[in-house]
């Protein structure tokens, strides 16, 4: 129950295309759903995240929709760029819990020139 | 501003050996702090966090262990490593008093390889 699926493990998307990338779970006491951004060698970064009282927060090009009622939120890069090329992690944690992040599996994603 | 500072970047040891990654924020008091792995092609695993000095969680029984001697240093130990002990570690530290409560800062992570 304390798990985050994640998919699709691996994307390619041309340039100016858009990425999509969603993930489940299952605990409904989870209450923050953030995204992080992981470039190789590098430590995750915070990218946008959500709190379930909405329904969709966009940021630039990086917009998280979540459904509430069906357990799942999802990450949709518009416009993607060879710079955004990464690997994105969702995650879930619940603020009775000291906070603890839940991670997802995570999603390379190459975006090809 | 807050930095955390984790090291060594890069690690080969044999099986069998001791381990000791160290981690230390700067620009915060009493925060967080967090030990993740990362396999290979996998997602990052928590380890253990600590809430305060001396105050250790674990989350999954494995080979290694945690320290926090100091307000803003954690250690990550193995008296004997295993093969499957590689992957990628990550030290994080969250704020606990102020500011963007939920939010995790990673350090740059240390790779370890266990031969």
């Amino acid at each position: 129950q304390q798990q985050v699926k994640q998919s699709p493990q691996s994307l390619i998307v041309q340039k100016g295309g858009i990425s999509i990338i969603n993930c489940a779970y299952e605990n409904t006491a989870f209450d923050y759903f953030p995204w992080y951004q992981q470039f190789p060698g590098k430590g995750p970064a915070l990218l946008i995240a959500i709190r379930p009282d909405v329904s969709e927060k966009k940021e630039g090009r990086f917009t998280i929709s979540f459904n509430k009622s069906a357990k799942q939120f999802s990450l949709h890069i518009m416009d993607s760029q060879p710079g955004d090329s990464a690997t994105y992690f969702c995650a879930a944690s619940n603020s009775g819990s000291s906070y603890k992040l839940i991670f997802g599996s995570g999603t390379r994603l190459l975006v090809r020139p | 501003s807050q930095t955390i500072h984790q090291w060594p970047a890069t690690l080969v040891q044999p099986v069998g050996s001791p381990l000791s990654l160290e981690c230390t924020v700067e620009g915060t008091s009493n925060p967080n702090l967090y030990w993740y792995r990362q396999a290979a092609g996998r997602g990052l695993q928590l380890l253990f966090y600590s809430v305060g000095i001396g105050q250790i969680s674990s989350e999954v029984p494995q080979n290694l262990s945690a320290s926090r001697p100091q307000d803003r240093q954690f250690i990550l130990s193995s008296k004997k490593l295993l093969l499957s002990d590689s992957g990628f570690y990550l030290c994080a530290w969250r704020p606990k008093a102020t500011g963007p409560r939920e939010k995790l800062f990673f350090g740059s992570g240390t790779q370890l390889s266990v031969l």
